[in-house]
């Protein structure tokens, strides 16, 4: 079974300040898909990050970037220099990387606050 | 590209009745899949559909049914309503397998069971 954690429920911070949330999952596949998706007050899923189990290289986009750590099973992401548009709920998710399953496992999200 | 689109997107109903969503991919996606958001449980998957065939399936009773057309739009139905069906239902398309392997989210469905 997979299973997904994000032990952040709610995080505030000032603008300007950076952030960083927490993502740690479990499963018995070798290989698998990573995800970052924010979910606005609007409600919609927006996807942010896929990172391959087999590529283990951090990403930075923008403000935003990634740390993936096959060892500890984690998948960090770290805002920099937060803005008050980074206000959302976040939510990490694992996939099986087998062709004709697509199932997304979720975690709980974490909600973020930027304070303005 | 337009995006995935939902239908509609807020729903009120009563116990015991029966409710169908409408869910429109990507052009060019093939794969559909339903989840399910509640304070309580979280994002959960319902299922998921690809070439009008289901794939796979979550954990949840068999009031939850749907189907997918050949122009790969999806409907769920929910029979007989429970109060506890109240939630956000979230459509996600993607084209499948390998590198394609990201779904994109529509907007949802707020349904409110009364």
């Amino acid at each position: 079974a997979q299973k997904v954690t994000q032990a952040q429920t709610e995080i505030s911070v000032v603008e300007k300040e950076d952030v960083t949330l927490d993502c740690v999952y479990e499963t018995r596949d070798t290989t698998y898909y990573l995800f970052w998706y924010k979910q606005p007050p609007s409600g919609e899923l927006v996807f942010l990050i896929r990172r391959n189990s087999f590529d283990e290289q951090n990403e930075i986009s923008g403000r935003y970037s990634w740390n993936f750590q096959k060892s500890t099973s984690s998948f960090n992401f770290t805002i920099t220099a937060s803005q008050v548009v980074d206000s959302a709920v976040y939510f990490c998710a694992l996939s099986r990387f087998t062709f004709g399953n697509e199932k997304l496992t979720f975690g709980t999200g974490t909600r973020l606050t930027i304070i303005p | 590209k337009a995006g995935v689109t939902q239908t509609p997107r807020y729903l009120i109903k009563t116990r015991g009745q029966q409710v169908t969503l409408s869910c429109s991919p990507i052009s060019g996606h093939r794969s559909v899949s339903w989840y399910q958001q509640t304070p309580g449980q979280g994002l959960q998957f319902l299922f998921e559909y690809f070439s009008e065939t289901q794939r796979n399936k979550g954990n949840f009773p068999g009031r939850f049914s749907g189907r997918q057309f050949s122009n790969s739009r999806s409907e769920m139905n929910v029979s007989t309503l429970e109060l506890g069906d109240s939630a956000l239902y979230l459509c996600a398309s993607s084209l499948s397998g390998g590198e394609r392997k990201t779904q994109y989210f529509g907007p949802g469905t707020r349904l409110l069971v009364l």
